[in-house]
This record gives structure tokens, sequence and C-alpha cells, in this order.
């Protein structure tokens, strides 16, 4: 595809549930990264990929939270246990190489409510 | 910490130039990005400084002072459609790809 595309765009789960969000990165890019943001402010960085290595990890609030990326391209962040503060959008980006300086892309976000 | 500052709100008229701030902790400094994103929708890229001096890219232009700390996000001949929030991003040396966002600043033009 042309961009970074996510799914669900939106998903309401009760409290209590597991929930899984995909992200498809625009293909080729080698780094990927998931964000938390809040209404009314700026992404919170969650954690990055290098290809299929996690190699940032240091944002994920607690271990309810799990993401993965196994072949190195689509990645999921997964949510056991979910709470209502867990309420947010996720966005996912992608970059085309490991470079710190390099652009990243992001996708639409998947709008998570917690009831 | 890691503190990125940037006001919440600015007002400004469409036609005007309008100057977004933003200022952040010096130390492992290594670039900073100005993203938009308009309510709901995915920030998208519009610049990137990590040199001292000003990046002019179309009616946006966005300046960086290292020693100070200190970036603006320049919007000249304001259109409608500039009406979004402007989101600052600090990049750190000690952090590989890790960015720090500020919470943004929400821009309203006015006819």
């Amino acid at each position: 595809g042309a961009g970074v595309s996510q799914s669900p765009r939106y998903k309401v789960a009760k409290r209590g549930q597991d929930v899984a969000l995909r992200c498809d990165p625009i293909s080729g890019h080698v780094s990927l990264f998931w964000y938390q943001q809040a209404l009314g402010q700026g992404p919170e960085f969650l954690t990055y990929f290098q290809n299929e290595a996690q190699l940032d990890k240091s944002g994920l609030p607690s271990d309810r939270f799990f993401a993965e990326r196994p072949e190195g391209s689509v990645s999921t962040l997964k949510i056991q246990r979910t709470q209502q503060e867990d309420s947010a959008v996720y966005l996912c980006a992608s970059s085309l190489t490991e470079g710190a300086t390099d652009t990243q892309y992001f996708g639409p976000g998947t709008r998570l409510t917690v009831l | 910490g890691q503190n990125i500052d940037q006001p919440t709100e600015m007002t400004a008229t469409e036609g005007a130039i309008v100057q977004i701030n933003c200022t952040y902790q010096t130390s492992g400094f290594n670039g900073l990005f100005w993203y938009q994103q308009h309510a709901g929708e995915a920030p998208t890229f519009l610049s990137y400084n990590v040199l001292d001096g000003l990046e002019e890219k179309g009616r946006f232009s966005s300046f960086l002072s290292r020693s100070k700390g200190y970036s603006y996000l320049l919007l000249k001949e304001l259109q409608m459609k500039d009406s979004a929030s402007y989101l600052c991003a600090v990049r750190w040396d000690t952090n590989a790809g890790k960015s720090t966002f500020g919470d943004g600043t929400t821009l309203t033009v006015k006819p």
C-alpha cells in the first residue's frame, strides 16, 4: 500500500478484555514505532522495532502491554486485561531506515475505548 | 526530564503569519521534527532541523537554536486548512529512534 495502515480503526472493549491492534508499515521500511496518544496530548513513545528486533520497549506502561513484529513487517500491539486508563489512540509509524534522523510516517491510528 | 514545551493554543487570521515556539532540554539533543495533525487524523511530517538556522519549505519555515534549546515553526499566508495541531518532537542520542513529542499547539485560523 501507499502508506501505513492500521486496523481496526475503532475498538470498544469491556474492562478486562484482551485486544490486539495491527499495523501494516510501508513496504520495505526497517523501523516501526508504536505510540499512545491521549486526548489533547502529543503521542507518547511505547516501543520500537528494527526489522523483527524489539530494540526499545521502555515506553510500555505495564506488563499488560506486549508488541511483536515476527517477520519484520506487520506488527501487533496486544493489551491484556484492558483498563479504562488504556483508552487512547494508538499510533503506528514506520521509517525507511534505522537512522535516527529518518522521517516517520504515521498510520491513521486505532481509537481504543475501554468501558 | 525531557520536557518539550509549546503553547497550548494560538489563534490567527487568514492571510497572516504565525510563529509557534517550542523549547526543550538541550542535553542529548539529536534533532527536532515538526508535525501537523488535523483532528482525528495521523501526524504528518512538516520539517526536520538538526543544525542551527532556518529551513524554508514553501509557506512553512522552521528555525533551530541548539544552544538555546529553542525552535519555532513559521506559517505564512495562513489558510483556513492550516487549522490543526502542530507537534514539536525531539530525537535523543541515547535512545535509537525514540522521539519525545510535545503536547501540540492547536492553531485556529479565522477568516
